[in-house]
């Protein structure tokens, strides 16, 4: 069946380092990739979208590469900032009009001053 | 803000009791979706909705049901409550049903069962 990993553990980094977040997906060959942040209690929020056949993209401090051989994707946050603390969600998604939405458990990532 | 609407904001109710909560999508959005989080176990996909039909169906117990109506906003029912129940549940919204589409959340409704 279909698996997505992201570390459970949380992640905790010092301010103005580059946090990197990782995807890992099992038995499927997605299309496209999308990252989502989710602060506690509230709904996630859409941050990028990586089809399969870019290697990179990138948006503002956010970068997001996708290795489609190693089934995997990064998602890298430069010069972390405090307000950058929440949980990082990742979901590969099929091509087509009908699938299944499936997202990762996420990963917590903690900006420290 | 992303558009989309959910209420109630909290429900709490007791086991073996029925209740709705209802989701408006964004302006112009005719796909619904409903996902369940619990601490445990992530956001779980329950069921999605396109134009007022049914298009895919995750891990939703009979005991619940869903749809979408004429204006697209659209109800999650659940039934027979149980304490593992007790969980925030979200609606998402998007344009259509292309999976480069992003999600749009809707603030979710926080639902204890005591």
């Amino acid at each position: 069946s279909q698996k997505i990993e992201q570390n459970s553990e949380a992640l905790n980094i010092q301010e103005g380092k580059t946090a990197t977040l990782t995807c890992n997906y099992t038995n499927y060959s997605p299309a496209y990739l999308q990252w989502y942040r989710q602060d506690p209690g509230r709904g996630p929020v859409f941050l990028l979208l990586i089809r399969e056949n870019e290697k990179e993209k990138r948006k503002e401090r956010l970068k997001v590469t996708f290795d489609t051989t190693l089934k995997q994707s990064l998602f890298h946050i430069t010069a972390s900032q405090p307000a950058d603390s929440a949980t990082y969600l990742c979901a590969p998604k099929g091509s087509g009009g009908s699938y299944i939405p499936t997202f990762g458990r996420g990963t917590s990532l903690i900006v420290h001053p | 803000d992303s558009g989309v609407t959910q209420t109630p904001k909290h429900l709490i109710t007791a086991t073996g009791q029925r209740v709705t909560l209802r989701c408006s999508p964004r302006s112009g959005d005719l796909s619904v979706y409903w996902y369940q989080q619990s601490l445990d176990q992530g956001l779980q996909f329950l069921i999605q909705y396109y134009n007022g039909e049914e298009r895919a169906k995750g891990n939703i117990l009979e005991r619940f049901s869903a749809q979408q109506f004429p204006d697209l906003h659209s109800e999650l029912n659940l039934s027979s409550l149980e304490l593992g129940d007790s969980a925030l549940y979200f609606c998402a919204s998007s344009p259509g049903l292309a999976a480069s589409y992003e999600q749009y959340f809707g603030p979710g409704t926080r639902l204890t069962v005591t």
